[in-house]
């Protein structure tokens, strides 16, 4: 089955600073790779995703990049502020879209600094 | 009410008690899920009921139950657990489309969990 790895485990930047979230993944047929936020006291909710058929995906602050052929895929925040504070997961999908045999990592906890 | 909704938020309970975990989404999805978390484990799924078909992690011991009655409620039920058993149990939905290509999901939509304390 799927193995996702996911680094650091822990991670403060100052307020300002870019953070960066790595994930590797085992399964070469993994095809969808979703970022899931956590913030404390509340369930998880997905910030971005992205397909295999694409390299790289923004939304504003937030960019997501892949690389299939290391089969690793990272989390990218610019500018972070105080309310990015949080626990974030990725997560290896080897069937497009189903959640079913959707692997997580263990998760980072992001500390922003003011 | 909007989205996931789950009750209790908070459950202690003793390891020869009979307690359920219950679980209410308000978004039309189709499919309902089960997730165990632990801390500094990964999101650990316990049970999904999709399109009429419940599929489970045969890791998850018997004295975890679900049920669901249908597409809009789970439960889970819990009985003589323990101790290792505490942790934060979190409620799925999502929206499965069958296409040609196969079973496509969305979004996953997660309540904001039952903490679970077994003494």
């Amino acid at each position: 089955g799927e193995n996702v790895e996911q680094h650091p485990s822990t991670l403060s930047v100052q307020e300002g600073d870019s953070a960066v979230i790595k994930c590797t993944y085992s399964d070469s047929a993994s095809n969808y790779f979703p970022w899931y936020k956590q913030e404390l006291g509340k369930g998880p909710q997905l910030i971005i995703d992205i397909r295999s058929n694409v390299g790289e995906k923004k939304d504003q602050r937030i960019a997501v990049t892949l690389n299939k052929t290391a089969k690793h895929f990272s989390l990218h925040i610019t500018e972070t502020q105080p309310e990015d504070s949080a626990v974030y997961f990725c997560a290896a999908n080897p069937r497009s879209g189903s959640a079913r045999q959707l692997t997580f990592g263990s998760g980072t906890q992001l500390t922003v600094l003011p | 009410e909007t989205g996931v909704t789950q009750t209790p938020r908070h459950l202690v309970m003793g390891m020869t008690n009979k307690k359920s975990l219950k679980c209410e989404q308000h978004l039309g999805h189709n499919a309902m899920y089960w997730y165990k978390q632990s801390a500094k484990k990964p999101l650990e799924l316990m049970f999904v009921y999709s399109l009429e078909e419940r599929v489970e992690n045969n890791s998850v011991p018997s004295r975890f139950s679900p049920e669901c009655p249908n597409s809009s409620h789970l439960f889970l039920h819990l009985h003589t657990l323990q101790p290792e058993d505490s942790a934060l149990y979190l409620c799925a939905s999502s929206q499965v489309v069958i296409r040609i290509a196969g079973v496509s999901n969305g979004e996953l939509f997660f309540g904001e969990g039952s903490r679970l304390t077994v003494l």
